[in-house]
């Protein structure tokens, strides 16, 4: 079965950065789009971004640009997400979550999602 | 949001409850809509994806259809377990990203 197992709970001081790990299994990694979507404290979903391992793209929302970097190594079917120069409004919970095949040419599915990271930033 | 979801509904159990996602050309018009349910503590789960398809687990209690720039999810005969927040979301062609909406929680009274 598809999951998606994030790494644990981080807590940072301001201007820090912080990587965030995405571990797939039960599906071929290489194949499908990962997204990741943060939720910050009591609000709702706001999109990141998206990798393709098929063609090696990466898009990223306007808002996370510059600040935020998507890697991955198909060799152990994981996705990586840094935040960097954190400030107390970058902290939510950080959700990878598994998209459409990556030959498609509108990403319009999200389907699996991991548990979450929650980033806590504080002095 | 560019998607725009009433911040709550809330009915009775074995009552009907309808959620509405107003969007626009750019996304819900051209763009498979889907829903997603989020329990408290938990990561969101989809339950629509394509504007009206149904995950193998998820119950038939729960429907969606889309007309235009918005589209809509139907939970009848409503359990005490749905009461969570649920979310829309789409592709948005103008943006080059997935946007979702604010949410609604659903309250069973």
């Amino acid at each position: 079965q598809v999951q998606l197992v994030q790494s644990g709970a981080e807590v940072k001081k301001p201007g820090a950065s912080v990587k965030v790990s995405c571990k797939a299994s039960g599906y071929t990694f290489s194949n499908f789009f990962l997204h990741w979507v943060r939720q910050a404290p009591g609000q709702g979903l706001e999109w990141m971004g998206m990798i393709n391992p098929v063609d090696g793209s990466m898009t990223y929302a306007q808002k996370f640009q510059g600040s935020f970097t998507m890697t991955w190594d198909t060799s152990t079917s994981t996705g990586f997400m840094e935040l960097s120069s954190l400030r107390s409004e970058d902290a939510g919970v950080f959700y990878c979550a598994r998209g459409n095949m990556g030959v498609v040419s509108i990403p319009d599915l999200i389907d699996y999602w991991g548990q979450g990271t929650l980033v806590t930033v504080s002095s | 949001s560019v998607l725009t979801q009433p911040p709550s509904v809330s009915a009775a159990p074995g009552q009907n409850v309808t959620i509405s996602c107003a969007g626009s050309s750019s996304n819900v018009v051209y763009h498979y809509v889907s829903w997603f349910q989020q329990f408290p503590g938990t990561a969101p789960k989809l339950l629509i994806y394509d504007n009206t398809r149904r995950p193998s687990d998820i119950p038939d209690r729960f429907s969606a259809s889309k007309s235009g720039t918005s589209a809509t999810l139907d939970i009848t005969g409503l359990q005490t377990g749905d009461a969570a927040d649920y979310y829309c979301g789409t592709w948005d062609g103008t943006l080059g990203g997935w946007v979702f909406g604010g949410g609604t929680t659903v309250t069973v009274l």
